[in-house]
Formats: C-alpha cells, sequence, structure tokens
C-alpha cells in the first residue's frame, strides 16, 4: 500500500498545452512537496504546500487538505518541462512519504 | 557552494565491501536529509539531521546503514558490508532552519552493489 499515489504515471502532451498532475495521499501531514526531477538524477524543490495555492511562474500547485489531495498545474507547456515530477507528504516531524512519480514529456 | 553537493558521483562497490557517502550541504543549512532512491521509485527517506543531532533514524533499512554528522555540517552515510539491494541512488538534501523549509537536493549518488 503506497501512502502517496499520484497519476498519471506517464503524460505526453504538446507544446502549449495545459497539464494537471494528480497526487493523493492517505497519511495526516504537516506539509505537502512538489518535486521536479530531471533525466541524470537532479532534484528541484518546487512547492511546499500547507494549505491552498501557491503559484511560481508557469507552475500552479494547490491542495485539499479534507479530500487529501493535490495538484500540480503546468499553463502553456514547454519541452523543457519534461521531468519527473514527484509528489511528498510530510508528517508531523520529519517522515516523508514520496510517490512513484509522474513522468511527462512535452514534444515541440 | 552555491548547492548541495555529493561525492562520489558514481560508485561501483563489490558485495560485502563498506561505503561512505558525504554530503556537503549549502552552508549555514541546519536541517539535513538523506534519502535512497531505487530505480523507477521515488526517494524514501532514511534519516535526519538537525545540527549534528540526529532526530530521526527510523528510515535506514537495517543497522549496516550508519550516518553521522559531527559538527553540523557535511555529513557522511556508511554502508557496511554491502547487498545487491542497497544498490540506488542516495540524495542528500538541506534546509535552512526545520523541517518546514523547502529542501534543497544534490544530484545524488549512485551506488551500485555488484
Amino acid at each position: 500500500k503506497n501512502e502517496v499515489e499520484q497519476s498519471p504515471q506517464n503524460l505526453t502532451a504538446q507544446e502549449g498545452e495545459f497539464i494537471t498532475i494528480n497526487c493523493s495521499y492517505s497519511v495526516g501531514i504537516s506539509a505537502l512537496h512538489w518535486l521536479q526531477q530531471h533525466p541524470g538524477g537532479g532534484i528541484v524543490s518546487l512547492f511546499m504546500l500547507s494549505s491552498g495555492k501557491k503559484k511560481h511562474g508557469r507552475l500552479i500547485a494547490t491542495i485539499n487538505i479534507q479530500e487529501k489531495h493535490s495538484s500540480l498545474h503546468i499553463t502553456a507547456s514547454h519541452p523543457r518541462d519534461s521531468a519527473v515530477y514527484i509528489c511528498a507528504a510530510q508528517k508531523a516531524g520529519n517522515q516523508f512519504y514520496f510517490g512513484t512519480g509522474t513522468s511527462l514529456t512535452v514534444i515541440p | 557552494g552555491a548547492g548541495v553537493s555529493q561525492s562520489p558521483r558514481y560508485k561501483v562497490a563489490k558485495r560485502g565491501q563498506d561505503v561512505a557517502l558525504r554530503c556537503d550541504p549549502i552552508s549555514g543549512h541546519v536541517s539535513l536529509f538523506w534519502y535512497q532512491q531505487a530505480l523507477g521509485q521515488g526517494p524514501e527517506f532514511l534519516t535526519y539531521f538537525q545540527n549534528e543531532a540526529q532526530l530521526d533514524k527510523s528510515g535506514l533499512p537495517s543497522d549496516r546503514f550508519f550516518a553521522e554528522r559531527p559538527e553540523g555540517s557535511v555529513s557522511t552515510l556508511k554502508i557496511q558490508r554491502t547487498q545487491q539491494e542497497d544498490s540506488a541512488v542516495y540524495l542528500c538534501a538541506s534546509s535552512r532552519a526545520g523541517v518546514e523549509e523547502t529542501q534543497y537536493f544534490g544530484p545524488g549518488t549512485r551506488l551500485l552493489v555488484l
């Protein structure tokens, strides 16, 4: 049983499309993280959310605490957005649960 | 340095060998985390330091895994008597203060145990 589930596992989009990646979790959390991992393994932390919505450039992350669900949106997608996007649920304290990631490919 | 650095970037070990993986966090970052990422999987939490104190080691998979951060900056993850199932990417991350801060990840050390 995975504490964090992501969907879809794989996603291919045309450049310019609006993209949504979903994350559901089953544990009580203090924060929800969205991470981006490029080929070669480098990980970048995109967002840390405990409620509501955050926006950074073309990226938007939302969380619904009651429904235990978060979404990552990418507007006007670009090939450089191609990466694996990982959702991570952080419990109070410092225990983390990671999803297996969504592999996004944006085609020019 | 500008970011979290890890060394070596790649390590090949024979089964049974001991390995040591190093993490240099961003200067001044109080918190340091180690993760293990198997191929095709998301990272899994191993352990967490606040300064030199190891506050949580519940994710370490066995007593062959040992981590230290003696002076509250550089950390070393040691794996004794490596097994093939230890093959993974080991990621280090640091954050400014407590666990509520954004984490900055290093490039990882890819360990292959033959």
